[in-house]
């Protein structure tokens, strides 16, 4: 079975601090997303990557940065947390660079609340 | 306007009861659709992938139109344990890859 790990289920950040979320997926999969799931706006898409060392903006980038050094693991980075980046956040992975009709598999997901 | 959007519910039916969500697509562009199921505090499974000339599983039926950009999903003899959030998946190519819009999500309650 594919697996997607993410680091932590539950995260609470104060303001400005500098927070690191961890995706590991170990099913060789090319490509990897990281979205957010709030309440009534569904999972919008943040950063995805098709490759090592290759990543493309989401719809809401603004706020992040991602980095994916390794095929397994995709990073996201919150350069400076703020209250509005409370969420849900879910890393997914799927097979296939470019193809169109591969699943994708989910994270547990993170909750993260920043005070 | 979203690209992809779904009546977010919630529909409540009884044990038994055949429900119907529907999902607008406004690209036409796009390209692969899928419906994805998310029970309370998990993550997102793929239900199934929807094809054109439509396709069923079990008491599940998915359905394509493209001339009007919607996809259907059907749900025959409801149980129970078929109560989640129900999301529309759009997939539509880009250059050098593809991007996945998700619906909002649909939530559905079956009652005993």
């Amino acid at each position: 079975d594919v697996k997607v790990t993410q680091s932590s289920r539950y995260l609470v950040k104060r303001t400005g601090e500098k927070v690191f979320l961890e995706c590991v997926q170990d099913m060789d999969h090319e490509n990897m997303f990281w979205y957010r799931q709030d309440p009534g706006l569904g999972l919008r898409l943040i950063y995805f990557s098709y490759d090592v060392k290759m990543k493309e903006k989401g719809d809401i980038p603004e706020g992040y940065s991602v980095s994916r050094e390794k095929k397994e693991r995709f990073s996201l980075i919150l350069e400076s947390a703020s209250t509005n980046q409370t969420s849900m956040y879910l890393c997914a992975s799927s097979l296939g660079q470019g193809r169109l009709n591969t699943e994708a598999f989910f994270g547990q997901g993170t909750r993260l609340t920043v005070v | 306007r979203k690209e992809v959007e779904q009546d977010p519910g919630p529909f409540n039916v009884p044990e038994g009861a055949t429900v119907a969500f529907n999902c607008t697509y406004s690209n036409s562009a796009s390209q692969s659709f899928f419906w994805y199921r998310q029970d309370c505090r998990k993550e997102p499974k793929l239900l199934m992938s929807v094809y054109s000339s439509g396709n069923e599983d079990g008491r599940f039926t998915a359905q394509l139109n493209r001339a009007s950009q919607y996809i259907s999903l059907l749900i025959r003899d409801s149980k129970l344990s078929d109560s989640a959030t129900y999301l529309c998946v759009v997939l539509r190519g880009l250059t050098g890859g593809f991007k996945t819009i998700f619906g909002a999500g649909t939530r559905l309650f079956v009652k005993a």
